[in-house]
């Protein structure tokens, strides 16, 4: 109940495409869901995040598409560039009041030149 | 602002030495979570904190991890005796609030040998 499944868990696109990754959750009291980005040696950094009363928030060429009924959301990196080669992580905050983070297991992006 | 910093950067330790593991969050952040990255579990939430107080710790493998914060601007992350097992990357976070945009440090490596 608790859990995030992430797929896949590694993905190679090339550049000017379109990486899609997916995540599920249980846990109807989930209600928030970030997506964070982490380069080789760095700390995960916050990339985007949506509420589960909008099904769908851009910024730039990152889109989350949000299905609250099917509790599925996925994160598109439209015009994939090699600089967008990195690890992706979709996490959901397990409560309001604490603000704890239940991550999915990660994908790794390889975006070829 | 500088950051999350967490000290040191890399560590090597032989089996059965204590480590400590240090993490100073951003100013006015009143929530900090300690977490660690393996390949084979991902992201794993150890224990978090709020305004300074031990929220949840069911993360913590066993005995041998412990964590305080004395203050707002200091936590440790204690491993004693240190195992094989126990090399990994160890991560603080922080966040001002309910878990809005966690900003993770750049980690802690170490390695058990």
């Amino acid at each position: 109940q608790q859990q995030v499944k992430q797929s896949p868990q590694s993905l190679i696109v090339q550049k000017g495409g379109i990486s899609i990754i997916n995540c599920a959750y249980e846990n109807t009291a989930f209600d928030y869901f970030p997506w964070y980005q982490q380069f080789p040696g760095k700390g995960p950094a916050l990339l985007i995040a949506i509420r589960p009363d909008v099904s769908e928030k851009k910024e730039g060429r990152f889109t989350i598409s949000f299905n609250k009924s099917a509790k599925q959301f996925s994160l598109h990196i439209m015009d994939s560039q090699p600089g967008d080669s990195a690890t992706y992580f979709c996490a959901a905050r397990g409560s309001s009041n604490t603000g704890k983070l239940i991550f999915g297991q990660g994908t790794t992006l390889q975006v070829k030149p | 602002d500088a950051g999350v910093i967490q000290s040191p950067r890399h560590e090597v330790t032989e089996m059965g030495q204590e480590v400590t593991l240090r993490c100073k969050p951003i100013s006015g952040h009143n929530s900090l979570f300690w977490y660690r990255q393996t390949m084979m579990r991902g992201l794993e939430l150890l224990i978090y904190f709020n305004n300074n107080v031990p929220i949840d710790d069911s993360g913590m493998p066993e005995d041998r991890f412990s964590a305080k914060m004395p203050n707002a601007s200091f936590s440790t992350l204690k491993i004693q005796p240190s195992e094989p097992r126990d090399s990994a990357v160890y991560f603080c976070a922080s966040s001002h609030g309910q878990g809005y945009g966690y900003t993770f440090g750049s980690g802690t490596r170490l390695t058990v040998v």
